[in-house]
């Protein structure tokens, strides 16, 4: 089945550095990118969509100059969270559309410190 | 998308089948019922669609009845390795649009199997 490959699965920062999540479509061409947040014990929270070519569109409340995303090609999603803080340590999903369906990425947790 | 109501925790023990049902009474004539399944520190897998009448895979079966206002995901025999958080989500599938919906996921139910 279509895969999604994302990586670092976990990665720590200091508070105020940049990191960056990437999630690559390994044997399928990902137009349609969703990016999701979930903390301890609660459920996955929407981002934003990002469409390949285009600017994303983000949630409300979400901040999206803090939450960079590209999307550049059809095989490669980038989500960077700018100056981070202790408050953005979260796990952090991606999700492509396959053409009949959806595949996650396995996650990254982001502990920022 | 219509909104979906789950039981926040369920406990079972090993070898048990094990249901869980979802409610989405505005559920719309184009909506299939998609479920998915949730480890610690993993994103969500696909266990489960369908849009009517009963759907059954190599992993779970799928109890729609025929008002579709809801739908219970049932697992034959779990094992301690179905402990997850199971999601069911509503929706119209993409390929029927031409587009990607946006996958809103409620709170799930929390699956504890015990030995």
């Amino acid at each position: 089945g279509a895969v999604v490959s994302q990586h670092p699965s976990r990665v720590i920062c200091k508070s105020g550095t940049s990191v960056k999540i990437e999630c690559r479509s390994l044997d399928f061409q990902a137009t349609t990118m969703f990016w999701y947040r979930q903390f301890p014990k609660k459920s996955l929270m929407l981002m934003a969509t990002s469409n390949e070519g285009s600017k994303a569109t983000y949630e409300q409340g979400v901040e999206k100059d803090k939450f960079l995303i590209n999307h550049a090609s059809l095989t490669l999603s980038t989500l960077t969270v700018t100056s981070a803080h202790p408050e953005d340590s979260s796990f952090y999903i991606c999700s492509a559309g396959t053409g009949d369906g959806y595949t996650f990425g396995s996650g990254t947790r982001l502990t920022v410190v | 998308l219509a909104k979906t109501t789950q039981p926040i925790s369920m406990d079972s023990y090993e070898g048990q089948e094990v249901n869980i049902t979802c409610s989405h009474n505005n559920i719309a004539t184009n909506d299939y019922i998609t479920w998915y399944q949730q480890f610690p520190s993993q994103g969500p897998r696909f266990i489960i669609q369908g849009y009517k009448t009963k759907v059954t895979n190599e992993v779970a079966s799928l109890f729609i009845p025929a008002d579709r206002k809801s739908s219970t995901l049932s697992l034959p025999r779990v094992s301690l390795s179905d402990t997850a958080v199971y999601y069911c989500l509503v929706g119209d599938i993409p390929f029927r649009r031409g587009g990607y919906n946006k996958l809103i996921f409620g709170a799930g139910t929390r699956l504890a199997v015990h030995p």
